[in-house]
């Protein structure tokens, strides 16, 4: 099994700022399996990336997803006040299955 | 613009089977992938299993032996069973959808429902 490892576990910016949070797998994962999700509390996750650096629709474009092989970043190029929430990477990969990373939250200094 | 909306008891007792359906409007169930996830309080995602609209399933092997997932394409639901339930069971699941032709990622999800399993 896959294991998505995120970090920082929290993540401390202001308005304004770049974010950059990074998403390490435990084994080479297929780029095009590589996916990012956003989640506020009260609500279901929501598909911000999809196979590493493709924007879901409505997604704005201060939202940029990169990386391969072990190693994947989502950046957000100037955070508003409605990007601090829960991120979470996501894989599929062998055996068919789905796994998560554990979360970055982002959280308002 | 295609909807998921969970559906079930929202408690079950221990040792009982949990039971929840997805029922999908404002599209096809056929060709996709309709997974369950589910999130314990305050804590990350779990992927509990997928069903392909044909039947075919793919399950966690951590959850594999207490698992079922089957679809209804007529009613455009797909469901959950989870069997044996434990107070460790207790989370918000999910119904979500995912595409082959987008990376299986999980484009659409349903709200998520709380589950609490309590004699």
């Amino acid at each position: 099994e896959i294991v998505l490892t995120q970090s920082p576990g929290t993540l401390s910016l202001s308005p304004g700022e770049r974010a950059t949070l990074s998403c390490r797998a435990s084994q080479s994962v297929s780029s095009s399996y590589l996916a990012w999700y956003q989640q506020k509390p009260g609500q279901a996750p929501r598909l911000l990336i999809y196979g590493a650096s493709s924007r879901a629709t409505g997604i704005p474009d201060r939202f940029s997803g990169s990386g391969s092989g072990t190693d994947f970043t989502l950046t957000i190029s100037r955070l508003e006040p409605e990007d601090f929430a829960v991120y979470y990477c996501q894989q599929y990969g062998s055996s068919a299955m789905y796994t998560f990373g554990q979360g970055t939250k982002l959280e308002i200094k | 613009q295609v909807q998921l909306q969970e559906s079930g008891p929202g408690l079950v007792k221990p040792s009982e089977t949990l039971s929840l359906t997805c029922t999908v409007s404002g599209g096809s169930i056929s060709s996709y992938y309709w997974s369950w996830i589910r999130q314990y309080p305050g804590k990350g995602l779990e992927w509990i299993g997928y069903i392909y609209s044909s039947g075919n399933t793919n399950y966690n092997p951590s959850l594999k032996s207490r698992v079922t997932i089957s679809v209804d394409t007529s009613k455009n639901q797909f469901s959950l069973k989870l069997s044996s339930v434990t107070a460790a069971d207790t989370a918000v699941y999910y119904c979500a959808r995912g595409a082959a032709s987008s990376g299986y990622c999980l484009g659409y999800w349903g709200q998520g429902t709380l589950v609490t399993v309590s004699s």
